[in-house]
């Protein structure tokens, strides 16, 4: 069975400031994918990144940057020098590679951005 | 990029009347779709997921008689909630999948959600 653990429930900052929002996965498949989704308070998920299992090189864009360790099931998500667009709820998920793959979606942590 | 669109957007409605939903993908023919639910500053549950022209898959503890889900073509799946109460108010999400490359890309792209109340 797959599972998302998101520990970070709600998190709040000041504008300019780092905040890194934490994802950890559980999943008996070999190959798999790695996502992090933005839900803004209109509703609409917005993708942001996805990663293979198999890829563990992390990546920077922009203000966002990944940290993919598979050591220790972890596929964090940093935002540099937040904004207050930034507030949203963010939710990390995983999907496996068979034929009914499904994606799993961990609780989300709502960030706040204060002016 | 790939759009999926949902219709209505917003929806209230008297308890005991059924409510159809429309997801469809706008410049895509998806292999599969997939209906979520997200109740108030919580997760996405998987609801069911429907391939064109079969029936539904129902996850463990949905209602199949109570949440009707059609996938008449590869551009448009209905969800319907029947005899709706109250406690079916929540924000439901679809989501559109397509196969590329072979069967080596699987992309997802989500659909903006509908907001249903039930007076």
């Amino acid at each position: 069975a797959q599972k998302v653990t998101q520990a970070q429930t709600e998190i709040s900052v000041v504008e300019k400031e780092d905040v890194t929002l934490d994802c950890v996965y559980e999943t008996r498949d070999t190959t798999y994918y790695l996502f992090w989704y933005k839900q803004p308070p209109s509703g609409e998920l917005v993708f942001l990144i996805r990663r293979n299992s198999f890829d563990e090189q992390n990546e920077i864009s922009g203000r966002y940057s990944w940290n993919f360790q598979k050591s220790t099931s972890s596929f964090n998500f940093t935002i540099t020098a937040s904004q207050v667009v930034d507030s949203a709820v963010y939710f990390c998920a995983l999907r496996d590679t068979g034929a009914n793959s499904k994606l799993t979606f961990g609780k989300g942590i709502t960030l706040s951005v204060r002016p | 990029g790939a759009v999926v669109s949902q219709h209505p957007s917003r929806v209230i409605c008297k308890s005991g009347t059924s409510v159809k939903i429309e997801c469809r993908s706008l410049d895509f023919q998806a292999t599969t779709m997939f209906w979520y639910r997200q109740f108030p500053k919580k997760s996405l549950m998987l609801m069911a997921t429907s391939n064109e022209g079969s029936k539904a898959t129902y996850e463990q503890g949905v209602e199949k008689d109570k949440f009707l889900i059609n996938h008449a073509s590869l551009t448009l799946s209905t969800l319907t909630v029947t005899s709706a109460h109250p406690e079916d108010s929540s924000f439901y999400i679809c989501s559109a999948r397509i196969v590329t490359g072979q069967g080596a890309l699987v992309t997802q792209y989500f659909g903006p959600g509908t907001r249903l109340t039930v007076l």
